[in-house]
């Protein structure tokens, strides 16, 4: 069975700083795809970034990158220059290409002013 | 904002009762995921509808049943309620059929309590 690990609850970071949250997965597949998920009080998923399985290079969307380790299936998502708008919860996802989406348990993640 | 638009956006039902849960698709999507989120954690997958058919399924109870239709929006139902059931029913379209990196669109959920 597939499984999706977020080990950090809840995080803070000060306004400007970095941060990185982790997120461990288990499968069997070869070809799969990981997100990360923001949702902030307003409980609409947002997509932060994505990463299919096959491509090396880590993915970058503005402020977010990710590392990816597929031999570990480690999946982090580092936020640079942390604003008061990165306030929410994280999630982790996985999926093989179904659109079955497996999900971590989140990380609430607070910027401090 | 994503296109994908949930009703009602919060409900409260007795123990026992029946709910419907409505969702519209975004535009030019075929696919329609429904995913139950307790209160402090990750969403899980209750089933997929493609093409009018069920295309998938967690671990959910047969209660739990939907409906896609021809202008592929979606209906979850929930049958004899329980308390358990509270939670935030999320709902997401994707477009089966294109590339493999395009994502599913979620909504802003149906916040159901039931008491």
């Amino acid at each position: 069975a597939q499984t999706v690990t977020q080990s950090q609850p809840e995080m803070s970071v000060q306004e400007a700083e970095t941060v990185t949250l982790s997120c461990t997965y288990d499968t069997s597949e070869n070809n799969y795809y990981l997100f990360w998920y923001k949702q902030p009080p307003s409980r609409q998923m947002i997509l932060v970034i994505r990463q299919e399985a096959y491509k090396q290079q880590n993915a970058t969307e503005n402020r977010f990158s990710v590392n990816f380790q597929k031999a570990a299936k480690s999946f982090s998502l580092k936020i640079s220059d942390s604003q008061l708008g990165d306030t929410a919860m994280y999630f982790c996802a996985f999926t093989s290409g179904t659109y079955k989406y497996i999900f971590g348990t989140g990380t609430r993640l607070k910027v401090l002013a | 904002e994503t296109g994908v638009t949930q009703s009602p956006t919060h409900l409260i039902k007795t123990r026992g009762q029946q709910v419907t849960l409505r969702c519209s698709s975004q535009s030019g999507h075929n696919t329609v995921s429904w995913y139950q989120q307790a209160l402090g954690q990750g969403p899980q997958f209750i089933f997929q509808y493609y093409r009018e058919e069920e295309n998938g399924r967690g671990n959910f109870p047969p209660r739990f049943s939907g409906l896609q239709f021809p202008n592929y929006s979606s209906e979850l139902n929930v049958n004899a309620l329980e308390l358990d059931d509270s939670a935030l029913y999320l709902c997401a379209s994707s477009l089966v059929g294109s590339p493999m990196n395009t994502e599913a669109f979620f909504g802003q959920g149906t916040r159901l309590t039931v008491v």
